[in-house]
């Protein structure tokens, strides 16, 4: 199965710095959905994207559907360090998602 | 308390033996799917269900098996046949509506020896 490029695969960050991530596919899709992920738990939601183009927002993070449907990207301002996680992509076209390899974030102490 | 509950978190077996994972939800959602996760690694899909008494094969189904009995239960059977059945096993669910959100359920380790 197709799987999403995503990138960086890893971060490391300070905090109080914004962060920037973004997916790529060679397929279009209808939705975009933004997760972050804790170790040995499930993916939490953050953000759906359903509109080419559209911009949502969540507390401070920030992500947009890219205009040509094939790439969506995340954005963490002013990071803290709660926000350290996997975060995946996942596009979704019919039935099912397909999702990103994940970027890893990390902040320095 | 609303939600997807998997269960066990942890479950340990001997290589041989078949062994199902539970994923139960109130959500009253149509649509429930059951992904691998590896280390180091994203989603992937094994099987889904839209509707009860009906699902589908995902992307590694080869050795894994489902039934959907009640729209509340997704059962996923880890058989000796898939080779390398040690990972981590996620169940999430949907509306089933098309461009709905999924949710996830906590995830059960599964280790294999």
């Amino acid at each position: 199965g197709q799987q999403l490029n995503q990138s960086p695969q890893s971060m490391f960050i300070q905090e109080g710095e914004d962060v920037s991530m973004n997916c790529t596919s060679s397929s279009i899709f209808n939705t975009w959905l933004w997760y972050k992920q804790d170790p040995g738990e499930g993916p939490v939601l953050l953000i759906a994207l359903y509109k080419a183009g559209e911009l949502t927002s969540n507390g401070r993070l920030t992500a947009q559907f890219g205009i040509t449907r094939k790439d969506s990207f995340l954005n963490i301002s002013a990071s803290i360090p709660s926000d350290v996680g996997i975060y995946f992509c996942a596009g979704q076209f019919g039935e099912k998602l397909t999702f990103g390899t994940g970027t890893r974030l990390t902040i320095i102490p | 308390d609303g939600g997807i509950t998997q269960s066990p978190k942890y479950l340990f077996r001997k290589e041989g033996q078949n062994v199902t994972l539970s994923c139960e939800q109130n959500l009253n959602h149509d649509a429930m799917y059951w992904y691998r996760q590896d280390p180091g690694q994203g989603l992937r899909l094994i099987y889904y269900s839209q509707i009860v008494n009906d699902f589908q094969k995902g992307d590694i189904a080869e050795g894994y098996s489902v039934s959907r009995e009640k729209k509340e239960s997704f059962p996923l059977t880890v058989t000796s046949a898939q080779k390398n059945p040690t990972a981590f096993y996620l169940c999430a669910t949907d509306a089933g509506t098309g461009g709905s959100k999924q949710y996830f359920g906590p995830g059960t380790r599964l280790t294999v020896t």
